[in-house]
């Protein structure tokens, strides 16, 4: 398709399980973001990428979660030892912007739920 | 910090209504501001945006207006329709920076 995939769509984690969510992004597009939404609530951001380089990790919550975008396309969202509070919606977006200033571009999101 | 503070919501309205969903922000400098729509079971989307102040964003019969007076980017559509029932969420973004900072989002259900 022509937009911004995301898989799973539904995550159920136990307590303590790993996690990995994936992004394919538009194709061509530069920038990369992840944000999280909780319940009710309007996306907090997570990190951005530049092609392969993270040039901001600073919304990640914790060291429990880890991004990565090892060839500058498909991006990887890991949560280790996923805790209750990490129930959220995570949803990636791309832009073709260099800066990330331009349009974003959204998946549906990948709603992960901890037990 | 920067933020965005939305209406509270549900907003439900009749067909052909007139929609006010209110918007302000608190930023130090002067950001962009953006209305983003998110129809069911779909991503979010851009709906308008304005990039300083007094610009007017629209799109779809959409219609907001960029307020440094007072901080506020309120989103209007003077008469309003089924297909609109959505989740609208304000955000801004700084002119250094690239994250956007969202509003808490407005749930708008419109009825026939």
């Amino acid at each position: 398709g022509a937009g911004v995939s995301q898989s799973p769509r539904y995550k159920v984690a136990k307590r303590g399980q790993d996690v990995a969510l994936r992004c394919d992004p538009i194709s061509g597009h530069v920038s990369l973001f992840w944000y999280q939404q909780a319940l009710g609530q309007g996306p907090e951001f997570l990190t951005y990428f530049q092609n392969e380089a993270q040039l901001d990790k600073s919304g990640l919550p914790s060291d429990r979660f880890f991004a990565e975008r090892p060839e500058g396309s498909v991006s990887t969202l890991k949560i280790q030892r996923t805790q209750q509070e990490d129930s959220a919606v995570y949803l990636c977006a791309s832009s073709p912007d260099r800066v990330g200033t331009g349009e974003l571009f959204f998946g549906e999101g990948s709603r992960l739920t901890v037990l | 910090g920067n933020s965005v503070t939305q209406m509270e919501g549900p907003v439900t309205l009749s067909e052909e209504a007139f929609l006010t969903i209110n918007c302000t922000y608190t930023a130090t400098g002067y950001p962009s501001l953006f209305w983003y729509v998110q129809y069911p079971g779909e991503g979010l989307q851009l709906l308008l945006k304005a990039t300083k102040a007094d610009d007017k964003g629209s799109n779809k019969g959409f219609e907001a207006t960029y307020r440094k007076e007072t901080t506020s980017f309120h989103l209007e559509k003077g008469s309003v329709q089924v297909s609109d029932s959505a989740v609208y969420f304000c955000a801004l973004r700084m002119p250094s920076g690239s994250r956007l900072t969202f509003g808490e989002g407005t749930q708008l259900t419109v009825n026939p």
